[in-house]
C-alpha cells in the first residue's frame, strides 16, 4: 500500500521568503511518481511539479523545486520568493508505476503568506 | 489552459434525488478518468477509476450502486450520485491523463460542490 505523510497542517511565511513544505512517502513499488498540487479556496487542483522515481535530478518549475531524497523517501516542496497569491492548501501525492495514474494524497499543508 | 472541464461547479439538491456530474477532456482523449471526493479540510480520496467502454473500478468502501459511473466516450465520464442524502454532501473532483503527454500531464477538473438538503 502507498502512503503519503504531510506533517505540517499549517505554515506561515513572510512575503519574498522561501518556504519548505514537507512530504514523506512509503511504497513498495520501484517505479512511482511524486506530485505537488496547489488548491486555492476555489477548490481547483493546480499542478505544480512532478518527480519520477528514476529521475536523477531534482525537478524545478519556476519558483517551485522538489527536494527529492529517495533514500529518506522524502519529496519536499520548496517555494522561493513567496507571494501573497501562494496562500493556499498544498497537497503532496504519489502514483504507482510512474505518473498519470490514480493518486494517493497526503493530508495537505495550509500555507499562509504574510506581508 | 484548462483541459478538463467539470460541470456543474456546485449543486444543491433535495434528499432522495439524483445528481449527475460531468467530466470532459477538452483537447485529448482519455481512456481513463478518476473520481475523487473531498470533505471539508480533508484530503482527496479516490472513489473510482472510470474506464472507457467498460465498468468502473471502485475503491474499497465506495458503494457502486450509490455512485454510478459511466464512461461512454473517450472524452466524457459522468458520476451520478443516486438517492442523495446529506452525508453525500462533499466536493467531488475528476482527473484525467493526456495519453500523449508526459507522465505529469494529469489534469483535474474544477470540482463540484454538492450540498444535499
Amino acid at each position: 500500500a502507498q502512503k503519503i505523510t504531510q506533517t505540517q497542517p499549517g505554515m506561515f511565511v513572510q512575503e519574498k521568503e522561501a518556504v519548505t513544505l514537507d512530504c514523506t512517502y512509503d511504497t513498495s513499488d520501484p517505479s512511482y511518481g511524486l506530485f505537488w498540487y496547489k488548491q486555492p479556496s476555489s477548490g481547483e487542483m493546480i499542478f505544480l511539479i512532478y518527480q519520477g522515481s528514476y529521475d536523477q535530478q531534482n525537478a524545478t518549475e519556476g519558483r517551485y523545486s522538489l527536494n527529492f531524497q529517495k533514500a529518506r523517501k522524502s519529496a519536499n516542496l520548496v517555494i522561493s520568493a513567496s507571494q501573497l497569491g501562494d496562500s493556499a492548501m498544498y497537497f503532496c501525492a504519489m502514483s504507482s508505476g510512474g505518473g498519470g495514474n490514480k493518486l494517493t494524497f497526503g493530508t495537505g499543508t495550509q500555507l499562509k503568506v504574510e506581508l | 489552459g484548462a483541459v478538463v472541464s467539470q460541470h456543474p461547479s456546485w449543486v444543491i439538491c433535495k434528499s432522495g434525488t439524483s445528481v449527475k456530474i460531468e467530466c470532459r477532456s477538452l483537447d485529448f482523449q482519455a481512456t481513463t478518468m478518476f473520481w475523487y471526493r473531498q470533505f471539508p479540510k480533508q484530503s482527496l480520496m479516490l472513489m473510482a477509476t472510470s474506464n472507457e467502454g467498460s465498468k468502473a473500478t471502485y475503491e474499497q468502501g465506495v458503494e457502486k450502486d450509490k455512485f454510478l459511473i459511466n464512461h461512454a466516450s473517450l472524452t466524457l465520464s459522468t458520476l451520478t450520485v443516486t438517492s442523495a442524502h446529506p452525508e453525500d454532501s462533499s466536493f467531488y473532483i475528476c482527473s484525467a491523463r493526456d495519453p500523449g503527454g508526459a507522465n505529469e500531464k494529469l489534469f483535474f477538473g474544477s470540482g463540484t460542490q454538492l450540498s444535499v438538503l
